[in-house]
């Protein structure tokens, strides 16, 4: 079953709007990861966050994982067509068994 | 290094046939795993390995299914019999616990099951 939730499923933005997608777990997570994939591609890594409430940048995008490190969110500011892809989260509860969520598909128009 | 390699990236085959997917991860990385894709489904743990042993093979969906790793630098996928619902693309990706467990993950394999 489903181990972590990721909402939205889309989001359709217009260049330059903001985007923020979520991922949730029931369990705690040890530390959790962000991957984006371009239509056609393979997952690539993001960034990685082990500490609660624990917040990174990355130029327009920002990471941040939740007090009871069950939660997690990354935020686009002002996105750019390159920003188009579909963007997971993968929780790592043990050992080196990620949990992908589903993924949030992102499209931009210009 | 020049990434994880998996081969073929392209297969097309009939119901019934066997299908065998391969993986070259990247040197040095003691852990290798197998995803699926769809679109149903998502990105779904099949198995994984550490130093070449299996440790967790409870995704692999039936006994059609079966992975190898008999070297550090090989791993396969095999499907026998394949049906239609195989169809996917089935990612090969590897980590090491010095790299942060970081997936890195290989072009995939698109098979598609007629």
């Amino acid at each position: 079953g489903q181990q972590v939730m990721q909402i939205p499923q889309y989001q359709h933005v217009q260049e330059g709007e903001d985007f923020t997608t979520y991922c949730n777990s029931s369990t705690t997570l040890s530390n959790i990861q962000w991957y984006k994939q371009r239509p056609g591609g393979h997952p690539v890594f993001l960034i990685q966050l082990v500490k609660s409430g624990e917040v990174k940048k990355q130029k327009r995008l920002t990471f941040q994982f939740g007090e009871a490190k069950k939660n997690s969110s990354l935020h686009i500011t002002a996105t750019q067509t390159t920003d188009v892809g579909t963007y997971f989260c993968a929780g790592l509860r043990n050992f080196n068994k990620f949990y992908f969520g589903s993924g949030t598909k992102l499209n931009v128009k210009p | 290094d020049a990434g994880v390699i998996q081969s073929p990236r392209h297969e097309v085959t009939e119901m019934g046939q066997e299908v065998t997917l391969r993986c070259k991860p990247i040197s040095g990385h003691d852990y290798l795993f197998w995803y699926r894709q769809t679109m149903m489904r998502g990105l779904e743990l099949l198995i994984y390995f550490n130093n070449n042993v299996p440790i967790d093979d409870s995704g692999m969906p039936e006994d059609r299914f079966s992975a190898k790793m008999p070297n550090a630098s090989f791993s396969t996928l095999k499907i026998q019999p394949s049906e239609p619902r195989d169809s996917a693309v089935y990612f090969c990706a590897s980590s090491s616990e010095t790299g942060a467990n970081v997936l890195t993950f290989g072009a995939g394999s698109r098979l598609t099951v007629l």
